[in-house]
């Protein structure tokens, strides 16, 4: 069964600064996906940013990155100048078309002004 | 606007009591989704529905029944089974499974 593991509970950055959320994932799969899904205190889910597993290059959207290493499973949020409003819960996630998506326990990220 | 729509956004059961989640999405997507979400915790996949008329069973599906008869529609029902109720549930629609998933802004059951 495909797991997928957030190993920080908890994280904190101070505002301006990078921070890097880690995640990991096991699957006997070659083609999949994975994301990164934001829970603010409102409890609403958004996506963040996704990345194809056939697709070498990390996606990138605006402040927020991915280091994907798919031979390591490895696939790590980078969330450059950090501001106030990225505090939230973050999820990691994996989907295929034989599977429903899984997601990680998530972790909580701290922004200090 | 399309999204999801998830009502109600608090609901109180009381004991041997089933309730009904409503999760309505105009997004025409073909898969939609019921998690259970735990204080602190993640979300862990209750049922999940690719198509009109079929559903598949997720990790935590005993004291839970669904049923997808229109596409828009995927009513979730906590049935008296459930001993442990209290959460927060969301609901997603994806084109499909491998996909994106839309979420709703969820409903928080709590026991009377």
């Amino acid at each position: 069964a495909q797991t997928v593991t957030q190993s920080q509970p908890e994280m904190s950055v101070q505002e301006a600064e990078t921070v890097t959320l880690s995640c990991t994932y096991d699957t006997s799969e070659s083609d999949y996906y994975l994301f990164w899904y934001k829970q603010p205190p409102s409890r609403q889910m958004i996506l963040v940013i996704r990345q194809e597993a056939y697709k070498q290059q990390n996606a990138t959207e605006n402040r927020f990155s991915v280091n994907f290493q798919k031979a390591a499973k490895s696939f790590s949020l980078k969330i450059s100048d950090s501001q106030l409003g990225d505090a939230a819960m973050y999820f990691c996630a994996y989907s295929s078309n034989n599977n429903d998506m899984r997601f990680g326990a998530g972790t909580r990220l701290t922004v200090k002004p | 606007d399309g999204g999801i729509t998830q009502s109600p956004k608090y609901l109180f059961r009381k004991e041997g009591q089933n309730v009904t989640l409503s999760c309505e999405q105009n997004l025409n997507h073909d898969a939609m989704y019921w998690y259970r979400q735990d204080p602190g915790q993640g979300l862990r996949l209750i049922y999940y529905s690719q198509i009109v008329n079929d559903f598949q069973k997720g990790d935590i599906a005993e004291g839970y029944s669904v049923s997808r008869e229109k596409k828009e529609s995927f009513p979730l029902t906590v049935t008296s089974a459930q001993k442990n109720p209290t959460a927060f549930y969301l609901c997603a629609s994806s084109i499909r499974t491998d996909t994106p998933q839309h979420f709703g802004d969820g409903t928080r059951l709590s026991i009377l």
